[in-house]
């Protein structure tokens, strides 16, 4: 069967490699998922979006994957800096149940100098 | 400056006593949502509105309630508190389903004794 990435609790990178944060989701119906970056005392913040139309989205040095067959998305962050140091979130929404979005597990990120 | 903002940032109460979190945003987004954040339980929704005079459960809506009188304000309502809402509690508004996620506030950390 196809292998998909294991959502990790903690990842600790060295300045300058990439970065993969994975995340499984649970329901068959979503439609649109986010990802978060959580700071330290602060709220989460958007940093990238796809649509179950998409399969890769690019931003700003991150990029978003969509595998809707294992029901499996991914963050990559290019060229990790210091600064991206945070807790990363996933979340999920349905288009019938608009107002609703699940977190996954978040993944604290750990960009070493 | 566009923002989600929550009052009070801190509070300590005690068991029983009725408090209110408010909850404005600035933005006249649609959507608005209250969720608490728990280690080891990650970010749960609470309740959400996507209109004035519409609100819905989330995933933890028990002990909880909101009121959408006006588009920019959704406070959340601890009728009788229990030491088991003791949490870091954030608000978040979204223009329309589909567009950005959710914009949050900065947080309340609130501390039942």
């Amino acid at each position: 069967g196809e292998s998909v990435g294991l959502h990790l609790p903690t990842l600790s990178v060295q300045e300058g490699d990439n970065s993969i944060i994975n995340c499984a989701y649970s329901n068959s119906a979503s439609d649109y998922f986010i990802w978060y970056k959580q700071e330290s005392g602060k709220g989460p913040q958007f940093i990238i979006d796809i649509r179950s139309n998409m399969d890769k989205r690019q931003g700003q040095r991150v990029t978003v994957l969509l595998n809707k067959t294992v029901k499996h998305l991914s963050l990559q962050i290019a060229a990790t800096q210091p600064g991206d140091s945070a807790v990363y979130f996933c979340a999920e929404s349905s288009n019938t149940n608009a107002g609703k979005s699940t977190f996954g597990d978040g993944t604290t990120l750990t960009v070493k100098p | 400056e566009a923002q989600v903002t929550q009052n009070p940032r801190y509070l300590i109460t005690v068991t029983g006593k009725k408090l209110t979190v408010t909850c404005s945003q600035n933005m006249n987004h649609e959507y608005m949502s209250w969720y608490r954040q728990d280690p080891g339980l990650g970010l749960r929704q609470i309740y959400y509105s996507m209109n004035v005079e519409v609100t819905d459960k989330g995933d933890v809506p028990e002990g909880y309630k909101v009121s959408r009188k006006e588009k920019r304000n959704f406070p959340l309502i601890l009728e009788s508190p229990s030491p088991n809402q003791t949490s870091l509690y954030f608000c978040a508004s979204s223009p329309r389903y589909g567009d950005y996620g959710y914009t949050f506030g900065s947080g309340t950390r609130l501390t039942v004794v």
